[in-house]
């Protein structure tokens, strides 16, 4: 019973370098979404999908760009990453029925970037 | 815009006392509120949501539209409270979480 599976759990990164935070849950949701937690700042919505093919722009979405090509999985890409983008990351998911309001989590994605 | 706003950084109680945890909302439309807790170790999970009128693990929350407040309250608190708790307003396509409270169960 994975739910939603996030890799890696955690990552160093040189400012400058790129990566993509791996998001894939198997409930077959409609809804995901990314977000970022940092201390004082609760959680912060970064980007978002309401199906395969379509994504849209949350709160904070400048540095990160997302794809959804198909229902299972919703990556989140750091074209360059920065110090600001220091924070721990959830990928959430949930299914159409209850709108866009996140039901499952995975495990966060701690990500320092030097 | 929509805000969600937790004064309480931090709230400390001792076990057997009555909980509430604050939660003050901004919003133009109709709103749908939400509380989610992450335990130590453990993932964020949705706690309770107000459209359920439900009481889940004894807490409950109320809508109070004209103070625009959802409270979560709690009128025995048990070490296994002790967690973070986030409150949330669901808008139009997308969902803001405010800072969070940390709640601390004294024995």
């Amino acid at each position: 019973n994975a739910g939603v599976t996030q890799t890696p759990k955690f990552q160093v990164l040189k400012t400058g370098q790129s990566m993509t935070l791996q998001c894939a849950q198997d409930m077959n949701h409609e809804y995901m979404s990314w977000y970022r937690q940092d201390p004082g700042m609760g959680l912060r919505l970064i980007h978002y999908s309401v199906g395969a093919g379509i994504t849209d722009q949350g709160e904070v979405p400048n540095g990160y760009n997302v794809s959804r090509s198909t229902t299972e999985d919703f990556p989140l890409r750091l074209l360059s990453a920065a110090p600001s983008q220091t924070s721990v990351y959830f990928c959430a998911s949930s299914y159409r029925g209850t709108g866009n309001q996140p039901q499952h989590f995975g495990d966060g994605t701690r990500l320092s970037i030097l | 815009a929509q805000r969600v706003t937790q004064p309480e950084k931090l709230l400390s109680v001792f076990k057997g006392a009555p909980v509430e945890l604050k939660c003050n909302y901004s919003y133009s439309g109709s709103p749908e509120l939400f509380w989610y807790v992450q335990y130590s170790r453990q993932r964020l999970q949705l706690l309770l949501r107000h459209i359920s009128r439900e009481s889940i693990k004894g807490f409950t929350a109320d809508l109070n539209k004209g103070e625009t407040s959802f409270h979560l309250k709690k009128p025995f608190a048990q070490e296994e409270d002790s967690a973070m708790y986030y409150c949330a307003l669901r808008g139009y396509q997308k969902v803001t979480f405010g800072t969070g409270t940390k709640l601390q169960v004294i024995p």
